[in-house]
């Protein structure tokens, strides 16, 4: 039982350009969000959360909006550079202390 | 200056062995973790401890045994090891803060194939 979706494998975006992943999910008890960034044969990393309260936090390069109402959330990373090559982990957890769940990931390719 | 080593990070075995799996942090947190991720990528909690407490425990075979001995270190060992165990498995960290947690500190992963 998925509860947070993440359902494209893959993208490719150009060097400079806006790199937009996305992520579904079908628990509406979620209330925190968050981004992983993982490269080959390391764990992943913390990138940036969100809070259900909130519809966008902002961090650097990063942005994650969230819209509850279609249960949907986004990551935009915009420039998009060399190093933002790797999987993407979409996550969420029900309530302070709960479990994260994990969505399968997205490999984004940033290309020359 | 790792922040959470797990040891080995790659393990081949044959179906039945035992075997254990290891992990440290030094990041002076108190809660520890340990996921799975499978052939299907998904990256699934197994156990958490607490300062060395048991608070999560998926629905995971009792041939899996997690061990804490102090709140740095959470140990996994697998019992009768089967192909299906096969997987990388991520120890993490994480510290509690007036009932909520800071976000999790994974280590490298330990590959796991049973032949």
């Amino acid at each position: 039982d998925q509860q947070v979706k993440q359902n494209s494998p893959s993208l490719s975006v150009q060097e400079g350009r806006i790199s937009i992943l996305n992520c579904d999910y079908t628990n509406s008890m979620f209330d925190y969000f968050l981004w992983y960034k993982k490269y080959p044969a390391e764990g992943p990393t913390f990138l940036i959360s969100i809070s259900s309260i909130k519809d966008k936090n902002e961090d650097g390069r990063f942005t994650v909006f969230l819209n509850k109402s279609a249960k949907h959330l986004s990551l935009h990373i915009v420039p998009s550079q060399p190093g933002d090559s790797a999987v993407y982990f979409c996550a969420a957890r029900r309530g302070a202390g709960d479990k994260i769940i994990f969505g399968k990931g997205t490999r984004l390719h940033i290309l020359p | 200056d790792t922040a959470v080593s797990q040891t080995p990070k790659y393990l081949v075995t044959q179906m039945g062995n035992d075997k254990s799996i290891k992990c440290e942090q030094n990041l002076g947190h108190d809660t520890m973790y340990w996921y799975k991720q499978d052939s299907k990528k998904f990256l699934k909690i197994m156990f958490s401890y607490n300062n060395k407490e048991l608070i999560i425990n998926e629905t995971v075979p009792n041939r899996f045994s997690p061990k804490s001995p102090d709140k740095a270190h959470l140990n996994l060992h697998i019992n009768s090891l089967e192909l299906g165990d096969s997987a990388v498995y991520f120890c993490a960290s994480s510290q509690l803060y007036d009932r909520d947690y800071s976000p999790l500190h994974f280590g490298n992963g330990t590959r796991l194939t049973v032949t």
